[in-house]
């Protein structure tokens, strides 16, 4: 079955200090994709990232960056130098290609809190 | 470009009462889908949408939940005689293709909408 484990509840970081949210997914799919988004406290959904399967390659994104380990069945989202506007809860997401329908399986988020 | 319009953003009902949400996606955007988010915990799927067609209802409440996307108009998440438990935040999202199809563009993330926060008194 299909599943996304976000292990940290909350986090709390000074600014400027590096600070990563763990996910680790399960799935029986080879064909799957995950996201990351950003639900601030005004409460919208933000798209930060998809990846697919096949593509391990981490990416960067300014201070943002991805590592996606499939060996492991994590894609661990860092953010460098942290600042305030990054408090937010963060959500890890997956979706399976052989699912017909292509839902979002999320995690049930990590609160990130950014002190200044 | 509008992105995904949902509406009412807040709404509040009286226990019993009926809500009407209302997602309408982005433009040329045919696949429409409802996920609830209850009080600190994550979103939960609830409905898959195509023009006209209901593809995937696994996530709905079997009572008093309904959803549609007519041809034309918005999708609408129905929910009769509330209770407090359906207390939440309703997001849409939507997509011009399939998510998850093998042959699906990367740069096409599910696209969703600010939500609409139901408190039922």
């Amino acid at each position: 079955a299909q599943k996304v484990t976000q292990a940290q509840t909350e986090i709390s970081v000074v600014e400027k200090e590096d600070v990563t949210l763990d996910c680790v997914y399960e799935t029986r799919d080879t064909t799957y994709y995950l996201f990351w988004y950003k639900q601030p406290p005004s409460g919208e959904l933000v798209f930060l990232i998809r990846r697919n399967s096949f593509d391990e390659q981490n990416e960067i994104s300014g201070r943002y960056s991805w590592n996606f380990q499939k060996s492991t069945s994590s894609f661990n989202f860092t953010i460098t130098a942290s600042q305030v506007v990054d408090s937010a809860v963060y959500f890890c997401a997956l979706s399976e290609a052989t699912s017909n329908t292509g839902k979002l399986i999320f995690g049930q988020g990590t609160t990130l809190q950014v002190k200044p | 470009n509008a992105g995904v319009m949902q509406n009412p953003r807040h709404l509040v009902r009286r226990r019993g009462q009926e809500a009407r949400l209302r997602c309408s996606p982005m433009k040329g955007h045919s696949h429409v889908y409802w996920y609830r988010q209850l009080p600190e915990e994550g979103l939960k799927f609830m409905v898959y949408l195509q023009k006209e067609n209901i593809i995937d209802e696994s996530g709905m409440p079997k009572e008093r939940f309904s959803a549609e996307f007519p041809k034309e108009g918005p999708s609408i998440l129905r929910i009769q005689q509330v209770v407090r438990g359906d207390s939440a935040a309703y997001f849409c999202a939507s997509s011009p293709i399939k998510q998850g199809a093998a042959s699906s563009s990367y740069n096409s993330p599910l696209h969703f909408g600010n939500g609409t926060r139901l408190t039922v008194t």
